[in-house]
């Protein structure tokens, strides 16, 4: 089993959607998850945290499930700028952090 | 404000002319590491620094050699680029914890031909 597994997509959403992605881990020693967004070709950069009681931002919503080793992240009202690839990241510290990535979900908004 | 700064942005170069790609952070932080982006695996690490003078193989490590001198930069280096490398290379810090946010450079790609 993968360390992180994400379903690659694309998702294709018209404008005003509502969207969900999954991501499942393997290491259940894991302490930290984070959503990143990372458009084409361009660096990642943090979405948001994943908090164990749920956490929302804005038209983001994002949860945690330790017991079944899963994380979702939900996109309400989608906008064309929301077109991106999201990655769900896991944070195991053991004297340093390691971060494992997954592979991504392409989300394309259309019109 | 916050940043990773990679050198260079772009780089096309031959097979076995050795390069060295900058990474510098201003954040302080003890925690740097490289990574490769290649179409369909993803984010792969090649080394990481837990601090000065302290540096770890990642999960792809051949092929590549670092540095962590000072505490704000991280060198990667290539002794003699193969084809193979050809890629998207990313700096990123962090703190030692990894418990909040990691920052990433705008990132390097590098074309050997």
């Amino acid at each position: 089993r993968k360390e992180v597994e994400q379903d690659p997509g694309p998702f294709n959403v018209p404008e005003g959607a509502t969207v969900a992605f999954n991501c499942t881990y393997s290491n259940s020693a894991s302490q930290s998850f984070f959503w990143y967004r990372q458009d084409c070709r361009k660096e990642p950069k943090l979405l948001m945290s994943v908090y164990s009681s749920g956490n929302e931002d804005g038209r983001f919503t994002a949860q945690l499930n330790r017991a079944s080793q899963y994380i979702s992240l939900l996109i309400r009202d989608s906008k064309l700028s929301d077109s991106a690839t999201y990655l769900c990241v896991v944070n195991r510290y053991s004297g340093y952090s390691t971060l494992t990535f997954g592979k991504g979900t392409m989300l394309l908004v259309s019109p | 404000e916050a940043q990773v700064t990679q050198n260079p942005r772009y780089l096309i170069t031959v097979t076995g002319k050795k390069l060295t790609v900058t990474c510098s952070q201003n954040m302080n932080h003890e925690y740097m590491s490289w990574y490769r982006q290649d179409p369909g695996l993803g984010l792969r690490q090649i080394y990481y620094s837990m601090n000065v003078e302290v540096t770890d193989k990642g999960d792809v490590p051949e092929g590549y050699k670092v540095s962590r001198k000072e505490k704000r930069n991280f060198p990667l280096i290539l002794e003699s680029p193969s084809p193979n490398q050809t890629s998207l290379y990313f700096c990123a810090s962090s703190t030692l914890t990894g418990k909040t946010e990691a920052f990433f450079g705008q990132g390097t790609r590098l074309t050997v031909v």
